[in-house]
């Protein structure tokens, strides 16, 4: 059975600070996705990563999966008040047609000013 | 393109109601899916479907059927609500696996939720 860890659960920073939010997974993958979701909304995708040493940036949010680790990270630059939601990350297992997303349990990042 | 919708926004059941939560797309995607989500447990899959008459059970199938007659829509049916399904429910689509489009990448796309309770 496939385990999406993410950690820290819960994150307080300081706006202009840097920090990394962790994802990893028990099984192997080449799929993996990043969201965002503010409070009572829906879930945003910020990014898809789809190989190994796979890299993405977009404004202040980075990431990037190491698929031998099975690990991607989302690292955070500059934190502004913004960036505050909960971030989760999503593993894709695909077999032939089936193909399911196995969701982290989320990362809440509150940016404080 | 609406994209993924789903309706109701809310609703407020009594336990041992029925009810079913409507999930349309207009993107043509054939896989369609649907998760909960709970306080502190993430996104977990209920069912999904792989294109028209055809679905299978994820993670968490109980209590809830499933059927899909038409590309465009997949509604979830309680037949018998529990206070255990208080959640908030979201319907998602993508393209199939193989179906790879450069600027999509299997892109999952995620309806507004379904806010349920169950008394």
């Amino acid at each position: 059975e496939l385990k999406v860890e993410q950690n820290p659960l819960f994150l307080s920073m300081q706006e202009g600070k840097n920090y990394t939010i962790y994802c990893n997974y028990s099984t192997t993958s080449d799929r993996l996705y990043w969201y965002r979701q503010d409070p009572g909304k829906s879930l945003e995708s910020l990014f898809v990563l789809l190989s190994n040493g796979a890299v993405k940036q977009e404004g202040r949010l980075m990431a990037s999966l190491d698929t031998k680790a099975r690990l991607s990270t989302l690292h955070i630059t500059a934190a502004v008040h913004d960036l505050s939601a909960t971030y989760f990350c999503a593993v894709d297992i695909s077999a032939g047609t089936a193909s399911k997303l196995t969701f982290g349990t989320g990362t809440r990042l509150q940016v404080t000013l | 393109n609406a994209g993924v919708t789903q309706t109701p926004k809310f609703q407020v059941l009594k336990t041992g109601q029925s009810m079913t939560l409507q999930c349309a797309q207009d993107m043509n995607h054939e896989y369609m899916s649907w998760y909960r989500q709970d306080p502190g447990m993430g996104l977990r899959l209920i069912h999904y479907s792989v294109g028209a008459g055809i679905t299978d059970q994820g993670e968490v199938p109980n209590g809830y059927n499933v059927s899909r007659s038409t590309t465009e829509d997949f509604p979830l049916r309680l037949l018998s609500a529990a206070p255990s399904q208080t959640s908030v429910y979201f319907c998602a689509s993508r393209l199939l696996p193989g179906r790879v489009i450069p600027s999509s990448y299997n892109e999952q796309f995620f309806g507004p939720g379904t806010r349920l309770t169950v008394l």
